[in-house]
């Protein structure tokens, strides 16, 4: 079955540093999420992605964050200069375009220490 | 009032019971409703995806949503230990194609043979 693939599966970065965080989603699909989780905390949604703009953001994805398709099969998430709080699980997910009754489907996820 | 509810757990149930789960929401506007399963150190798999309000059924999951009471519910049945992990609900809107979801906190479950 197809799936949504996440790398690295651990980065360990430098405060203030960047770090880019790589995805290739499901090969048909057309929308693109990424999703945070902070260790022991709720699943938090930070952006949409469709047709290689950003279709909807949260109050967590500032202007140290982006989001790129590079290709036609990776989807990145860049944070600019980390910060220690921005140590979480970061998940990719992606969803098809063919009608609204289809569900995401997120990969194993990154898990970013910052220190 | 948090936008969606669910009780953290931890709840451990022997081997064969019946397992229940559940959440509450606040935001009326909520269409979609999902229950994933999280296994340590791994990304959340879909259980169940649901739009209406009743029942929907596959294989030993039942979703079970109530639109009126603004609650949504997860049974397990002849449970595994397999089924050991964490259940997120998830619910949203979708405009224009594009779906957020917000989840619950998730509920760590432990099958016990």
């Amino acid at each position: 079955e197809p799936e949504v693939t996440q790398t690295p599966s651990h980065q360990v970065t430098q405060m203030g540093q960047e770090v880019i965080l790589r995805c290739v989603p499901i090969s048909n699909h057309l929308y693109f999420y990424w999703y945070r989780q902070i260790l022991g905390q709720k699943v938090e949604f930070l952006v949409s992605f469709y047709n290689n703009e950003i279709s909807e953001k949260s109050e967590i994805f500032d202007d140290q964050f982006s989001v790129e398709r590079p290709d036609g099969s990776n989807f990145t998430l860049k944070i600019r200069s980390t910060k220690l709080e921005d140590s979480a699980m970061y998940f990719c997910a992606s969803r098809p375009w063919t009608g609204v009754n289809q569900p995401q489907h997120f990969g194993d996820g990154t898990r970013l220490s910052i220190l | 009032q948090k936008e969606v509810e669910q009780d953290p757990g931890p709840l451990s149930v022997p081997e064969g019971a019946i397992v229940s789960l559940n959440c509450t929401y606040s935001n009326s506007a909520f269409q979609y409703f999902m229950w994933y399963r999280q296994y340590s150190r791994k990304g959340p798999e879909l259980l169940m995806y649901t739009y209406s309000s009743g029942n929907k059924e596959d294989g030993r999951f039942t979703a079970q949503v109530d639109k009126s009471s603004k609650y949504i519910s997860l049974f397990i049945r002849d449970s595994q230990p397999s089924d050991s992990a964490t259940y997120l609900c998830a619910m949203s809107v979708i405009i224009q194609g594009a779906q957020k979801l917000v989840f619950g906190q998730g509920t760590r479950l432990t099958i016990n043979p």
